[in-house]
């Protein structure tokens, strides 16, 4: 099992520009989540899943936009990248939401910068 | 907003000494867990203490949580160089346990 992928793993975007980032899993786990992480802020959820076609807003949605076409991808997209929104971001899922029996699992992390 | 503080922000030991650091949240929780992430990394699960629980232990690993005080701390004994790594604890509140709160922190080193 390769787990949590994230593609990219680097990205330099101009301001106003705009990139999909990649999550999958081969666990077959219904939960699926994005972070984001600066220095000195631990991690912050931008938005997350429960299950196929289904996406809700965390803690730090603004700016951005997700989809969950299949169960194993969750796509993470900004629109018009901000200097912002640089910052390393990572994915995770569990096997459902019952978070005191289910850890999460996380990917490597896409680092981001915006200029 | 973070709903966990650890501390110490940064702790340095010598390998082989027990280094002990420690999480405050701020509202009610169904659960809380401790998570490490190495330099570069992402984050990998260490261990789980429920709500009713006081001590759990996990190898090298011991955790407690004092509800009343809402607080847990995290004790790694024998340190080993490897240990090396950011320490985070996560809380799971008790409306919407599917979701995660992220502390800022410790970054933990062991001195060969």
């Amino acid at each position: 099992n390769a787990g949590v992928t994230q593609t990219p793993k680097f990205r330099v975007l101009k301001t106003g520009q705009s990139m999909t980032l990649l999550c999958a899993q081969d666990m077959n786990h219904e939960y699926m989540y994005w972070y984001r992480q600066d220095p000195g802020m631990g991690l912050r959820l931008i938005h997350y899943s429960v299950g196929e076609g289904t996406t809700a807003k965390g803690e730090v949605p603004d700016g951005y936009n997700v989809s969950r076409l299949k169960k194993q991808n969750f796509l993470l997209g900004l629109e018009s990248a901000a200097p912002s929104q640089t910052s390393v971001y990572f994915c995770a899922s569990s096997y459902t939401g019952r978070l005191d029996r289910y850890e999460q699992y996380f990917g490597p992390g896409t680092r981001l910068t915006v200029t | 907003s973070q709903q966990g503080e650890e501390d110490p922000q940064a702790l340095s030991i010598q390998e082989g000494e027990n280094a002990t650091m420690n999480c405050s949240y701020k509202t009610s929780i169904n659960n809380l867990q401790w998570y490490r992430q190495n330099s570069g990394r992402g984050l990998v699960h260490l261990i789980l203490i429920r709500s009713n629980e006081r001590e759990k232990h996990s190898g090298r690993l011991r955790v407690t949580l004092d509800t009343s005080k809402k607080s847990s701390s995290l004790l790694i004994t024998a340190s080993r160089a490897a240990d090396t790594a950011s320490y985070f604890c996560a809380t799971a509140s008790n409306f919407g346990n599917e979701k995660l709160t992220f502390g800022t922190g410790t970054r933990l080193t062991i001195i060969p």
